[in-house]
């Protein structure tokens, strides 16, 4: 059972256009969010978290909104750019029950198309 | 600092073969974690340490799989014997604690193709 999902294997954007990846999860105990970055050949690096004490944060180009209700976190990368092409992996953290595993999505590949 | 370092970069082997991935955090660093990616099933844990000691290996898939930590500076992930099941690629990060949450910080990972 996963309990992070990102449902879109792929997406296709426009170079300076907007791109929004999603992920949802299922474990209320979650309270750590980030998504990390990775090119063929090499390992995911950091992008951008979210503690669940916010519901925004933004870092450059790179936004992350977190609705906890709804269980649900984005990505907004605005303007997308053709280096930004490259798969994306959610992740989620129970770091307050002293637990600092981190639960990945399967990914969403990004393509921005120039 | 270099990084998160992992040796052999791809690995092809036979089935029935012992193998052993290594891995040197980053100096400093008290977690160390073993991750596995296939297309099925995404990136999942497999162990992790902390100063060195075995927290959790719930994410070991089967008795075949063994990891150690000797000491803060390397670690190994060994699989014997090796089935074409395994062949994946394996990811070794490292993390430093910190309040309100933490980072890892991956290496480059080892292919692994068991045939």
């Amino acid at each position: 059972d996963q309990q992070v999902k990102q449902n879109s294997p792929s997406l296709s954007v426009q170079e300076g256009r907007i791109s929004i990846l999603n992920c949802d999860y299922t474990n209320s105990m979650f309270d750590y969010f980030l998504w990390y970055k990775k090119y063929p050949a090499e390992g995911p690096t950091f992008l951008i978290s979210i503690s669940s004490i916010k519901d925004k944060n933004e870092d450059g180009r790179f936004t992350v909104f977190l609705n906890k209700s709804a269980k649900h976190l984005s990505l907004h990368i605005v303007p997308s750019q053709p280096g930004d092409s490259a798969v994306y992996f959610c992740a989620a953290s129970e770091s307050g029950a002293g637990s600092y595993q981190l639960t990945f999505g399967k990914g969403t590949k990004l393509s921005v198309i120039p | 600092d270099a990084g998160v370092i992992q040796s052999p970069r791809h690995e092809v082997t036979e089935m029935g073969q012992e193998v052993t991935l290594r891995c040197k955090p980053i100096s400093g660093h008290d977690y160390l974690f073993w991750y596995r990616q296939t297309m099925m099933r995404g990136l999942e844990l497999l162990i992790y340490f902390n100063n060195n000691v075995p927290i959790d290996d719930s994410g070991m898939p089967e008795d075949r799989f063994s990891a150690k930590m000797p000491n803060a500076s390397f670690s190994t992930l060994k699989i014997q014997p090796s089935e074409p099941r395994d062949s994946a690629v394996y990811f070794c990060a490292s993390s430093l604690l910190r309040r309100g949450g933490e980072t890892q910080y991956f290496g480059p990972g080892t292919r692994l193709l068991v045939l």
